[in-house]
This record gives C-alpha cells, structure tokens and sequence, in this order.
C-alpha cells in the first residue's frame, strides 16, 4: 500500500520559533511538493522538489523554505513562525515522467501559531 | 503562468441526481494533465480522475466522468446519481508537461447531498 506520512497530525507552535514539519514516502517518487489549505483559497503550492536537493519555489513561497537530502524525505521549515501561516499542510508525491501520474497525499499537518 | 478556476464555492444536489461540478484552466503548454480529487471531511485527498490534454475521449471511471472541452479550457467533473458519500470538497489540478511534475489546484467546490 502507497504511503505518504507525515510526522504530526496536530502542531501549535509560537510566534518566532522555527518550525519543521517532515514528510517521508516510501514509494522512490522523484516529486514531491508541500501545499498549505485555507477555506477558500484550495491549496496552494509552497514549493516542489522533483530530485534531491533540487527544488522550485511554488506560488507562495515566502516565510518558508525547504530540505531534500534524500529521495524520500521532504521537509517544510518554517524559519520564524508567525500568525498567518497557522494552516493545514499537505504534504505530497508523486512519479515523474507520465503524465498520468497521480499525486499521493500525505494525511496533513494542521498547524496553529499562537 | 498556469492557473485553474473553481468558481462553484459551494453546490447542493440531491440524492440520485447528477451534478457538474465547474473547472477552467489556462496554459500555453500543448502537453498537460488534468486531475480530480475528492477530500472528504475526514481531510484525505482522494484521486478520482484524470483526463490527458491528448486524449480524444472524456474519461470515465465509475460515476464520475470528466466533460473535457479543450478550446474552452474546461475540465468539468460530472457525478451521476449522487450519493450521501459524495458530500466532499472537490479539487481540480493540472500539472503541465514543460513544468515538470508541478501540480497546481483550484480553489475548490464544496459538494452537498441531501437525502
């Protein structure tokens, strides 16, 4: 069974800390992309790697930045948390190559930054 | 730059009935793919469909097709005979050949069933 996991279901974090969140597939997809949901906005792309240490910035890119050091480990750093980047995160992956080829997701990380 | 519209914020149906569920999209890329996703109240994103910007037939898959007009740029999901479980968000996305395997979502519909 495909599996996408990310390392926490629920994260309340502070103003200022710098904040992980980690994601780890396990099916050698070359993509893998981090997204954040808000009601009404559907999910945005925050940035997407498709090699390892190779990543590009997605539509909403600030504030965050991110880490591939192995194929199937993705991390989202959130340097200085703040506020408005209280969201749930969406980690996925996916094959390169076919079109075709769906992208699996991973449960989500609801963070809140008080 | 690629861009996929939802303009449908929320749709109720009711049971048994079918219902189109919007999505328009923009790109200059020749080559693209097109995807549906259900995600639940439960949060999982589920996929449902996907249909090939060279593909001559619309997709199909079980009861839910994929109306693909191509000079239009639209790409509406068509759920026949709703059902209670179809009570979901909805999320179109494209990714588009010369983009590698960057996955870009619309806004999203939220879907209603009533019994």
């Amino acid at each position: 069974d495909v599996k996408v996991t990310q390392s926490s279901r629920y994260l309340v974090k502070r103003t200022g800390e710098k904040v992980f969140l980690e994601c780890v597939q396990d099916m050698d997809h070359e993509n893998m992309f981090w997204y954040r949901q808000d009601p009404g906005l559907g999910l945005r792309l925050i940035y997407f790697s498709y090699d390892v240490k190779m990543k590009e910035k997605g539509d909403i890119p600030e504030g965050y930045s991110v880490s591939r050091e192995k194929k199937e480990r993705f991390s989202l750093i959130l340097e200085s948390a703040s506020t408005n980047q209280t969201s749930m995160y969406l980690c996925a992956s996916s094959s390169q190559g076919a079109r075709d080829t769906e992208a699996f997701f991973g449960q989500g990380t609801r963070l809140t930054v008080v | 730059a690629q861009k996929i519209t939802q303009t449908q914020p929320g749709m109720f149906v009711q049971e048994k009935e079918a219902v189109t569920l919007d999505c328009t999209y923009d790109t200059s890329d020749p080559s693209y793919g097109l995807f549906w996703y259900k995600q639940p109240s439960s949060g999982e994103m589920i996929f449902l469909i996907y249909q090939g910007s060279y593909d001559q037939q619309n997709a199909t898959e079980g009861r839910y097709s994929l109306n693909f007009q191509k000079a239009r740029k639209s790409a509406n999901l068509v759920i026949s005979a709703s059902q209670l479980g179809d009570s979901a968000m909805y999320f179109c996305a494209m990714r588009e050949t010369n983009q590698g395997g960057k996955l870009i979502f619309g806004q999203g519909t939220e879907l209603s069933v009533k019994p």
